[in-house]
């Protein structure tokens, strides 16, 4: 089935680098995108979302940026800092479906 | 509560037995969500409600798995004679109605870690 996926189960940065953390979706017809952190023990919080008639949406040092033609999905963290370290999902759905999420990224921030 | 709670927190059980988790939504969020995380895996979404529609059972793993939702608020999910491969976290999300705005966020609780002996 169609799902959400991502091109890399870890990533380790450096205390204060940008982090970039990446999503590939493979319904063409969904409309909308989330980003969802979660950190050890709790439940995923919502970062930041976009819609499918925006590219790019910016929030508190965090920037998700969508290119429909090769159904890709990215979120940027600006200067990364050790609370950043989480689990990282990307979620797509369309319309009224329940979201569909990836597996996650685990960010890994270095002091 | 301001957010989703979910109770109890963990869950020891032996193999074949039931299991009830509960989780309250948010006051006024319409609709509410059930996914299972397995130790270092994404989000496996299980069961799905919107007001008075009927459910989306679509996720649900095995006819062992159900779920209630009392007075549009308080839900249950029910795992009946439990296998050890159903340990996991069960999580709950819930939120206004999907299609209007902020409808497609969801919050989440902590979720049930469920361990299964």
């Amino acid at each position: 089935g169609e799902s959400v996926g991502l091109h890399l189960p870890t990533l380790s940065v450096q205390e204060g680098d940008n982090s970039i953390i990446n999503c590939a979706y493979s319904n063409s017809a969904s409309d909308y995108f989330i980003w969802y952190k979660q950190e050890s023990g709790k439940g995923p919080q919502f970062i930041i979302d976009i819609r499918s008639n925006m590219d790019k949406r910016q929030g508190q040092r965090v920037t998700v940026l969508l290119n429909k033609t090769v159904k890709h999905l990215s979120l940027q963290i600006a200067a990364t800092q050790p609370g950043d370290s989480a689990v990282y999902f990307c979620a797509e759905n369309k319309g009224n479906t329940p979201l569909v999420f990836g597996k996650g990224t685990r960010l890994s921030v270095i002091a | 509560g301001a957010g989703v709670s979910q109770s109890p927190s963990n869950k020891v059980t032996e193999k074949g037995k039931d299991v009830e988790l509960r989780c309250d939504p948010i006051s006024g969020h319409t609709a509410l969500y059930w996914y299972r995380q397995s130790l270092g895996q994404g989000l496996e979404f299980l069961i799905y409600f919107q007001g008075n529609s009927a459910p989306d059972k679509s996720g649900l793993p095995s006819d062992r798995f159900s779920a209630e939702r009392t007075g549009g608020s308080v839900s249950t999910l029910t795992i009946q004679r439990t296998q050890q491969e159903d340990s996991a976290v069960y999580l709950c999300a819930s939120s206004f109605s999907p299609g209007l705005p902020r409808g497609n966020e969801q919050f989440f609780g902590p979720g049930t870690r469920l361990t299964v002996l």
